[in-house]
C-alpha cells in the first residue's frame, strides 16, 4: 500500500507557542490531504482538506487562522498550530488518498504545556 | 451528506470469543473500507470492498459487503488481544470517503 508519513510523532511545546506538524505522500502524488483530530476514546475529526496549490477548506468550527494549512507541493501539506493553548492538546493526523482508498500517518501526540 | 453508523461502538471480550461489528448506511457506496487503529497510531487499512455481496478473509477476519452496497461487516473469529484497536469503516462515493464514528474492540486475555 501506499505510505504516508508524519512527522513528528510527538511535541511538547509551551503555552503560546506555534508547532508545525508535516505531512507526506512517499510514493504517490497527492493533490488533496486530510487533516484529523482525534480525542482520546473518539473517532477521527475531519478538520480540514488540505489542497495542493490553493487555500484549504476547514471544516464548521474549526479556527483557520488557529490552525494554519499548507500544501505546497504534491506530497507535503503542513498544519501550524499558532498560539497553542493546553486545549490544543490531541492527537492529530494526516491521510491522503489514493484513488478510493486512504492511507494515514503515524499521527502527531501534541501536548501543550 | 452521506452517514455511516457503526455498531456496536464498544465491544470488551474475552479471548477466544468470535464478535462481529456491522457499518451501516442508507446509502449506496462504490467502495468500503475498513482500517484498524492500535493506540497512539494513525488507521492502516485493511481491506477493501467494492462488489455488492463480496467477501473477503484476512486470516481470522471475515469481510462482507451488503448486496446493495449500504452495509458491511467484519466478523472475527477466535479473537486474540492483538485484535484490540479502534475499528473503522469508510465508505466512498461521489462526495469522498465517510467514516464511521468506529468500534473500540478490547480482546482480554
Amino acid at each position: 500500500g501506499a505510505v504516508v508519513s508524519q512527522h513528528p510523532s510527538w511535541v511538547i511545546c509551551k503555552s503560546g507557542t506555534s508547532v508545525k506538524i508535516e505531512c507526506r505522500s512517499l510514493d504517490f502524488q497527492a493533490t488533496t490531504m486530510f487533516w484529523y483530530r482525534q480525542f482520546p476514546k473518539q473517532s477521527l475529526m475531519l478538520m480540514a482538506t488540505s489542497n495542493e496549490g490553493s487555500k484549504a477548506t476547514y471544516e464548521q468550527g474549526v479556527e483557520k487562522d488557529k490552525f494554519l494549512i499548507n500544501h505546497a507541493s504534491l506530497t507535503l501539506s503542513t498544519l501550524t498550530v499558532t498560539s497553542a493553548h493546553p486545549e490544543d492538546s490531541s492527537f492529530y493526523i494526516c491521510s491522503a488518498r489514493l484513488w478510493s482508498e486512504a492511507f494515514f500517518g503515524q499521527g502527531t501526540r501534541l501536548t501543550v504545556v | 451528506t452521506q452517514l455511516l453508523e457503526q455498531s456496536p461502538q464498544f465491544l470488551s471480550i474475552q479471548e477466544g470469543e468470535n464478535l462481529t461489528v456491522y457499518c451501516n448506511s442508507s446509502s449506496v457506496f462504490s467502495s468500503l473500507q475498513w482500517y484498524r487503529q492500535e493506540p497512539g497510531e494513525g488507521p492502516v487499512l485493511l481491506v477493501t470492498v467494492v462488489t455488492g455481496g463480496e467477501v473477503k478473509k484476512l486470516k481470522r477476519l471475515t469481510f462482507q459487503f451488503g448486496d446493495a452496497r449500504k452495509d458491511s461487516s467484519l466478523h472475527i473469529t477466535a479473537a486474540q488481544p492483538g485484535d484490540t484497536g479502534l475499528y473503522l469503516c469508510a465508505g466512498g462515493g461521489a462526495d469522498g470517503l465517510t467514516f464511521g464514528k468506529g468500534t473500540h474492540l478490547i480482546i482480554q486475555p
